[in-house]
């Protein structure tokens, strides 16, 4: 089993819509969690953190259910300019080595 | 430029030559990772340094595969006798020692093995 799945997509919106993604991670000692965004053929850029409590950047809130394992990037109100690929990222708490999910791709459609 | 720089940041060669790229990291950031995307997928860890000691290697790193960080600040990592299946983007990415600080990433090393 991977340590990280996320749904591939694409997830075609209009402007305007909020779309959410999901993304499931199999150890439990996954410590540290992440979204990142990646446009075609560039680097991988950090979108926001996942804290326990949950939290919100802009439009963009991420959550974390311990429980199930699994952490939720929710986009509101989405920009052309949001058409990506949404990366997952968890790491065991060591740092030592990242785990990235294959991503997820948004295209978002005037 | 105070960001993860990589160079070459394109290479084509036949297969069987050797392939050697470097990443420079962020200057205060003593933790560096390089990693291996293929299209579609997300990167995959490869090797991990803290300083110049390699701590983590991935079983992904055949007997092929070699990365260096002598003084703790840029690295390499070379390919020897390289394969098709080695083609790929190359990242490489850093930190600094703060717990929930996350990683930085460079432009990439776009590999195209013939």
């Amino acid at each position: 089993r991977k340590e990280v799945e996320q749904d591939p997509g694409p997830f075609n919106v209009p402007e305007g819509a909020t779309v959410a993604f999901n993304c499931t991670y199999s150890n439990s000692a996954s410590q540290s969690f992440f979204w990142y965004r990646q446009d075609c053929r560039k680097e991988p850029k950090l979108l926001m953190s996942v804290y326990s409590s949950g939290n919100e950047d802009g439009r963009f809130t991420a959550q974390l259910n311990r429980a199930s394992q699994y952490i939720s990037l929710l986009i509101r109100d989405s920009k052309l300019s949001d058409s990506a690929t949404y990366l997952c990222v968890v790491n065991r708490g060591n740092f030592n080595k990242f785990y990235f999910g294959s991503g997820t791709k948004l295209n978002v459609k005037p | 430029d105070t960001g993860v720089s990589q160079d070459p940041r394109h290479k084509i060669t036949k297969r069987g030559q050797n392939v050697t790229f470097r990443c420079d990291p962020i200057s205060e950031h003593n933790r560096l990772y390089w990693y291996r995307q293929t299209l579609g997928q997300g990167p995959e860890f490869l090797t991990y340094f803290q300083n110049e000691a390699q701590l983590e290697k991935s079983r992904l790193l055949s007997d092929r595969f070699s990365a260096e960080r002598p003084k703790g600040s840029f690295s390499t990592l070379e390919i020897q006798r390289t394969e098709q299946g080695d083609s790929a983007m190359y990242l490489c990415a850093s930190r600094d020692g703060t717990p929930q600080e996350t990683q930085y990433f460079g432009p990439g090393t776009r590999l195209l093995v013939l």
